[in-house]
């Protein structure tokens, strides 16, 4: 069965550092997300992102956070400027852009990421 | 902004009884409601979704209920087991745009022997 698959597991990093998590959706999807759980908190959403352009983003998604899809098959969400508050677990998503399950989410397993 | 709320942090019940979990919301442009099981370090799965134009869905042990009016929506797993235990989470979206969804806090059940 497909998955959304997302690299590294686990990021650890130094506050102020640039970190670049990465995602790899299903093969047929259009829509790419973003979300994050800090620890002891639900799930939020940081972004969403279809046809190479942000379709709508959270005031989380601030000027440090950034998205790309550098080539067909990857999406990537960069962090400029880690602060410990970024300490979270990172989860992609992604979904078709129509048919019958068009409105659900497949989720990736996340990348736990610790800023020091 | 508590849009979704899952009153119940944790639910516990016997293997081979019902479970039910619970989850209110206030925002009445949310039109698809989804559950997802999620277990330590992994990420959500999807496990069942409706729409706000039905008020009941069932896959195999899973049935979820909407009550629109109420703005309800449970989750009914029968026979639980123990594989079951986990903690599942209630989302929603709304139509248009980006479709994000909107999770509650969770709900960790535990299926005993």
């Amino acid at each position: 069965e497909p998955e959304v698959t997302q690299t590294p597991s686990h990021q650890v990093t130094q506050m102020g550092q640039e970190v670049i998590l990465r995602c790899v959706p299903i093969s047929n999807h259009l829509y790419f997300y973003w979300y994050r759980q800090i620890l002891g908190q639900k799930v939020e959403f940081l972004v969403s992102f279809y046809n190479n352009e942000i379709s709508e983003k959270s005031e989380i998604f601030d000027d440090q956070f950034s998205v790309e899809r550098p080539d067909g098959s990857n999406f990537t969400l960069k962090i400029r400027s880690t602060k410990l508050e970024d300490s979270a677990m990172y989860f992609c998503a992604s979904r078709r852009l129509a048919g019958g399950a068009k409105n659900i989410q497949y989720f990736g397993a996340g990348t736990r990421l610790s800023v020091l | 902004d508590q849009q979704v709320k899952q009153n119940s942090p944790s639910l516990s019940v016997q293997e081979g009884r019902i479970s039910i979990l619970n989850c209110d919301y206030t925002n009445s442009m949310f039109d698809y409601f989804l559950w997802y099981k999620k277990y330590p370090a992994e990420g959500p799965t999807f496990l069942i979704s409706i729409s706000s134009i039905k008020d009941k869905n069932e896959d195999g042990r899973f049935t979820v209920f909407l009550n629109k009016s109420a703005k309800h929506l449970s989750l009914h797993i029968v026979p639980s087991q123990p594989g079951d235990s986990a903690v599942y989470f209630c989302a929603a979206s709304e139509e248009g745009g980006g479709n994000k969804l909107t999770f509650g806090t969770g709900t960790q059940l535990k299926v005993e022997l």
